[in-house]
């Protein structure tokens, strides 16, 4: 079965850092296009970012400079890395899957982070 | 940056058709995709590539591009129908993946 199950969210400091994964089974990391997108509660999908099958990797404006996405291919996960979190940054943080660069056809049930003191 | 809009919210009684749009300048000439997100759930494709929709998708969801607007067609509606529908584009501009804000559809 194709899924992808996300986790590392929880409650941060501003400030403060958080490494999300997102663990993949019944497919290959690797040859997609995986994305990070976030939902602010009660607001819109937003993107955060992406990386090519390829290795090459972009950013929404909101968050270049402070969050690294990356893959570790032998062990089929996604990861996003989060430094220097905000409020604006607090969302429930889901990773999907691109079979080409375009649609989003599988997504994980995401994981909730909160920057808060 | 590109802008897609969408409007806040449809209401459609059942069993008639809804319609949900997105605006873009041009947006006729990208490939525009459908997601529907019902609550605390995550999001859904529904259409992809303009007009495709995914297996398990029933036939009454269809979609259309040209000119400046896509739109997300809903035929029959169904009160299972009511959730929120996001549009999405790829800008190969910028790199960047972009959603509308997102339309509240509502059942009467």
């Amino acid at each position: 079965e194709v899924q992808l199950v996300e986790s590392g969210g929880g409650l941060v400091q501003p400030g403060g850092s958080l490494r999300l994964s997102c663990a993949a089974s019944g497919f290959t990391v690797s040859s997609n296009y995986m994305s990070w997108v976030r939902q602010a509660p009660g607001k819109g999908l937003e993107w955060v970012s992406v990386i090519y099958s390829g290795g090459s990797t972009y950013y929404a404006d909101s968050v270049k400079g402070r969050f690294t996405i990356s893959r570790h291919n032998s062990k089929n996960t996604l990861y996003l890395q989060m430094n220097s979190l905000r409020a604006e940054d607090t969302a429930v943080y889901y990773c999907a899957r691109s079979p080409s660069l375009s649609y989003m056809d599988v997504w994980g049930k995401g994981t909730t982070v909160t920057v808060s003191s | 940056s590109y802008v897609l809009t969408q409007p806040p919210s449809v209401s459609v009684a059942p069993g008639k058709t809804a319609r949900i749009t997105c605006g873009g300048n041009n947006i006729g000439s990208k490939s525009v995709h459908w997601y529907q997100q019902k609550p605390g759930q995550a999001p859904v494709l529904v259409i992809y590539y303009d007009s495709d929709r995914p297996s398990g998708i029933p036939e009454r969801f269809s979609g259309s591009n040209s000119g400046n607007t896509a739109t997300l067609t809903i035929s029959r509606v169904e009160a299972g129908d009511e959730a929120d529908y996001y549009c999405q584009v790829w800008d190969s501009s910028s790199d960047h993946l972009l959603f509308g804000g997102g339309t509240k559809l509502t059942v009467l």
